[in-house]
């Protein structure tokens, strides 16, 4: 069985501060992971996915990831967050996309 | 290409009545997935298609609900006699098949359902 952990349901964060939003996984075959990110009244959209290869996964608006298989995590980091990356983020796993519960980053002027 | 798109956006509906939602994928797509999203959760999968072939449901589909995609393009999905439980966010999304796990799946807006 395949469950994804967001252990943040909110992250408050300064304008041009760094943040990471944490995902945990857990599965008993090969691991396929996504973020998403959710902006108000909108679709989801693909931040980034790890399939394979390189585990640090670079993906738009500057958002990158790392697949950390040791501790079974896929970290979304961004060095330098702006009002617009104000939004819900979602990790999922395998392409049936299961998703965790969403973080929702407020970034603040 | 216009991505993926559904209609309506937002229906408000009375408990006991019936809806039904359609989505049209990206065009050279030949897989759609239907999705349902709760406040303040994340998506959940409710059912497949590859082509016309609904190839999984969830059991979160209960036998009130009906998906089809008769040609291989667009998808409905029906619900009967609505309850107050079923008013959430339904997503419909549709990817092309380049291997299973390398898929990328391209979401439409979203049809907000609100049963009164």
């Amino acid at each position: 069985a395949q469950s994804v952990t967001q252990l943040d349901s909110q992250v408050p964060v300064f304008e041009e501060a760094p943040v990471e939003l944490r995902c945990n996984y857990s599965s008993s075959v090969s691991v396929y992971l996504f973020w998403y990110v959710q902006y108000p009244n909108q679709g989801l959209q693909l931040l980034l996915k790890y399939l394979s290869g390189s585990t640090l996964v670079k993906g738009i608006n500057g958002f990158e990831a790392e697949f950390n298989k040791s501790q079974t995590s896929f970290h979304l980091r961004k060095p330098s967050v702006h009002i617009s990356d104000t939004a819900e983020y979602f990790c999922a796993v395998r392409a049936k996309l299961i998703f965790g519960t969403g973080t929702r980053l407020q970034v603040f002027p | 290409d216009t991505g993926v798109s559904q209609n309506p956006r937002h229906k408000i509906t009375k408990r006991g009545q019936n809806v039904t939602f359609r989505c049209d994928p990206i065009s050279e797509h030949n897989r759609l997935y239907w999705y349902r999203q709760t406040l303040g959760q994340g998506p959940e999968f409710l059912t497949y298609f590859q082509n016309e072939a609904q190839l999984e449901k969830s059991r979160l589909l209960s036998d009130r609900f009906s998906a089809e995609r008769p040609k291989g393009s667009f998808s409905t999905l029906e619900i009967q006699r609505t309850e107050q439980g079923d008013s959430a966010m339904y997503l419909c999304a549709s990817s092309s098949t380049g291997g299973w796990y390398q898929e990328t799946q391209y979401f439409g807006p979203g049809t907000r359902l609100l049963v009164l």
